[in-house]
């Protein structure tokens, strides 16, 4: 199964709703994963089943789709969310990512 | 605390062959299926293997089947990944993981930091 996620960079400013999207070949209903990196770092979950907030996750981040199209959204961007997402298919094994969003300050 | 650990990784020449590790801790290891994912210097996430929980079912990307070998030792709540016939693309971070999928839908992850693995002559 392919994920492409678009686009494949974003600037944005503090305050700003951002959204990225991500695509699967076929279909996956739900068993979507989204996943935020930070340059040195290990990525942390955020969102799975497609719409489901990893506890602990600010609640600005949110989910949505099934099938094949999902999307990430950001409602308020924080400083600290400045970072890589990608998102994850958990339907099928080999369980492929997106080739990732990197997201950038304006 | 949950802490997953990574080591083995290091320089390997073209063809040889090098074992990762990996040494859970703070979660019932036993529960989990449990992964290796990769990431080559500047690019983004592979998924390599996954062993679920009892070793039953065992999945490989096709760009390490039947060179690389999964398995756990759940005693040891250890994971491992022998990597024979390395090659340069398979110079990368190598990162062990539990996460969500259709068959483990459990509502949390983790990740290690990762073990460097360069293959080069």
């Amino acid at each position: 199964i392919q994920m492409t996620q678009s686009p494949s960079s974003l600037s944005a400013s503090i305050g700003d709703r951002v959204t990225i999207t991500c695509r699967a070949s076929q279909t996956i209903s739900t068993y979507l994963n989204w996943y935020q990196q930070k340059p040195g770092k290990a990525p942390t979950l955020l969102i799975y089943v497609a719409s489901a907030l990893r506890s602990g996750v600010p609640s600005r981040f949110s989910g949505s789709g099934s099938g094949t199209e999902f999307t990430l959204s950001i409602s308020s961007l924080q400083p600290e969310d400045f970072a890589t997402y990608y998102c994850q298919q958990s339907y099928s094994t080999p369980y492929t990512f997106g080739q990732g969003t990197k997201l950038e300050i304006k | 605390e949950v802490q997953v650990v990574e080591s083995g990784g290091g320089l390997a020449q073209p063809g040889r062959s090098l074992r990762l590790s990996c040494a859970a801790s703070g979660f019932t290891f036993d529960d989990y299926d449990m992964h290796w994912v990769r990431q080559a210097p500047g690019k983004g996430l592979e998924w390599v293997s996954g062993i679920s929980w009892n070793s039953g079912r065992i999945s490989y990307a096709d760009s390490v089947k039947g060179r690389f070998t999964i398995s756990r030792d759940n005693a040891k709540n250890s994971l491992y990944l022998q990597m024979n016939g390395l090659r340069v693309e398979d110079t990368a971070l190598y990162y062990c993981a539990k996460f969500p999928s259709w068959q483990q839908p459990v509502a949390d992850a983790s990740w290690g930091q990762g073990t460097l693995v360069t293959v080069s002559s």
